[in-house]
C-alpha cells in the first residue's frame, strides 16, 4: 500500500543555516507528491507540490525535486528564518481514480536566534 | 486565500455519546474530506464527499460514522455512538476539482476528546 516516512519528527537548527527535511515513500502507481506546513493554532496549508513537466516546485524559497529512483520529495531551503518554525507534512497522492492523500508523520522545525 | 473553518475547536462528550463535527468549507468548493489524527500519529483519510454521496472511505471509517452536507450548509462529520479511540484531532478539507493533483484546503481541526 501506499505510506509516506519522514524521518525526522524534530529538526532544530540556527537562522540562515540551510533546512532540509527528509520524505520519502511508497506509492503503487505514479503519485504526486505534496507538502504542507502549519503554523501553531493554525491549518495545514499547502507549500508545494510536484509536478509532470520537471519544473521543480519552489514558493516562499523552499523547493523540493521528485526522484522517482529514490522515492524522495526532500524540502530544502538555503537560509532557514525564524518564521519557517512549523510543522511540515510530506503527502502523496495517487494518479488513479479517487482523491485522498497519504501523510507521512510529520516534522517539527524549529528556527532559533 | 481561502479557508475552511471547523466548529468547535475543541469538544469532550462522554463514550456512547453522539457528536457532531462542522466543517464551512471554502465557498465554491465541489469535493469535501474528512482527514483523522491521533495524538503523535499521522493524519489519515476517512472519507470524501461530493453531490449528497460518499465517494471513498478508509477501513477507518466505521458504521457508526456518517457524513452529509443538507442544502449547502455544514459539512458535518457525525459519529454515533462514540467510542475511546475516536479521540483525536479530525480536519476537514475541501476542493475545487477531484483527483490527487488537486490542492485541498485544510481546516484547523477540531480536537474530540471522549472520556
Amino acid at each position: 500500500g501506499d505510506s509516506v516516512t519522514q524521518t525526522e519528527g524534530l529538526v532544530t537548527l540556527t537562522e540562515g543555516l540551510p533546512v532540509m527535511l527528509n520524505c520519502t515513500y511508497q506509492s503503487t502507481y505514479s503519485p504526486f507528491l505534496f507538502w504542507y506546513v502549519q503554523h501553531l493554532n493554525e491549518a495545514p496549508k499547502l507549500l508545494l507540490k510536484s509536478f509532470t513537466d520537471n519544473k521543480r516546485p519552489e514558493h516562499q524559497g523552499f523547493h523540493a525535486t521528485l526522484h522517482k529512483s529514490s522515492s524522495s520529495f526532500h524540502l530544502q531551503k538555503s537560509s532557514a528564518q525564524l518564521s519557517d518554525s512549523a510543522l511540515y507534512y510530506c503527502a502523496l497522492g495517487e494518479n488513479n481514480a479517487g482523491a485522498k492523500l497519504t501523510f507521512g508523520g510529520g516534522t517539527r522545525l524549529t528556527v532559533r536566534p | 486565500g481561502p479557508k475552511v473553518l471547523q466548529i468547535p475547536s475543541h469538544q469532550i462528550i462522554d463514550m456512547g455519546q453522539m457528536v457532531t463535527l462542522n466543517c464551512d468549507p471554502v465557498s465554491n468548493h465541489l469535493y469535501f474530506y474528512w482527514y483523522k489524527q491521533i495524538l503523535g500519529q499521522q493524519m489519515e483519510f476517512l472519507v470524501n464527499f461530493y453531490n449528497g454521496k460518499v465517494m471513498e472511505k478508509s477501513k477507518l471509517f466505521k458504521d457508526q460514522f456518517s457524513v452529509e452536507r443538507p442544502d449547502g450548509s455544514y459539512f458535518t462529520l457525525k459519529i454515533q455512538p462514540t467510542a475511546l479511540e475516536d479521540s483525536a484531532v479530525y480536519f476537514c478539507a475541501s476542493s475545487l476539482n477531484w483527483g490527487n493533483y488537486a490542492e485541498q484546503f485544510f481546516g484547523p481541526g477540531t480536537r474530540l476528546t471522549v472520556l
